[in-house]
């Protein structure tokens, strides 16, 4: 059983496309995150959402909106997609009591490239 | 702001060696967390370790270990007796202490372990 579930794993699509990469997770957090890791392998924190409740956005272009219907999933639809948009998406979760702390539960990353 | 740096951009060992990946932070906080993770080439993020400031012990797991120096601002990672599935890029990041903290992380060291 995956812990923290990303799909789809590899997406290709022409620039301007709107695109949603989805997440789910099964351990009960009540904090997701999203991550992006850029060609050079640099990671940085996108979004963060407590409960459903946005909480950190990290001056991430408005064509990128993350939603969460419930406390168990955090999707990362984007608008008009650009070249520069193309890297890694990692998803992630953390426990409440723990949000603090830094611990995080990654996913397996969703690889976006942008044509 | 908080920075992590890691001055190594790659090391390439050969089976067996020890390998040192050196990782010095920046911040002004008094209470924090320094983490190692590890991203293999299938590209997942595994957690490794988290250390929090107050707790200066050095920590040993079995091949791995680390050495966590307030007075430089440093949190090292030692391989011993390198193998070749320790091949990966890896990460030393810091979290603050603070509500819904998230992870700064630095830009990653690749170790190369050949037979």
């Amino acid at each position: 059983d995956t812990a923290v579930s990303q799909t789809p794993k590899y997406l290709v699509t022409q620039m301007g496309n709107d695109k949603s990469i989805k997440c789910e997770q099964n351990l009960g957090h009540d904090t997701m995150y999203w991550y992006k890791q850029d060609s050079k392998k640099f990671l940085k924190i996108m979004f963060s959402y407590n409960n459903k409740e946005l909480i950190i956005n990290e001056t991430v272009p408005n064509r990128f909106s993350p939603k969460s219907p419930d406390k168990a999933h955090l999707n990362l639809h984007i608008n008009s997609l650009e070249l520069g948009d193309s890297a890694v998406y990692f998803c992630a979760s953390s426990p409440r009591d723990r949000a603090g702390t830094g611990e995080l539960f990654f996913g397996e990353g969703s690889r976006l490239t942008v044509l | 702001a908080q920075k992590v740096t890691q001055a190594q951009t790659e090391i390439s060992v050969v089976e067996k060696e020890d390998v040192t990946l050196d990782c010095v932070y920046e911040t002004r906080d008094t209470t924090y967390y320094l983490f190692w993770y590890k991203q293999p080439p299938s590209g997942e993020l595994v957690f490794l370790i988290r250390r929090n400031s107050f707790d200066e012990q050095n920590e040993i797991s079995g091949r791995y270990s680390w050495n966590f120096q307030k007075s430089t601002s440093s949190f090292n990672f030692t391989i011993t007796a390198s193998q070749v599935v320790d091949s990966a890029v890896y990460f030393c990041a810091l979290s603050l202490n603070s509500g819904y903290s998230t992870l700064t992380f630095g830009k990653g060291t690749m170790l190369l372990v050949s037979p």
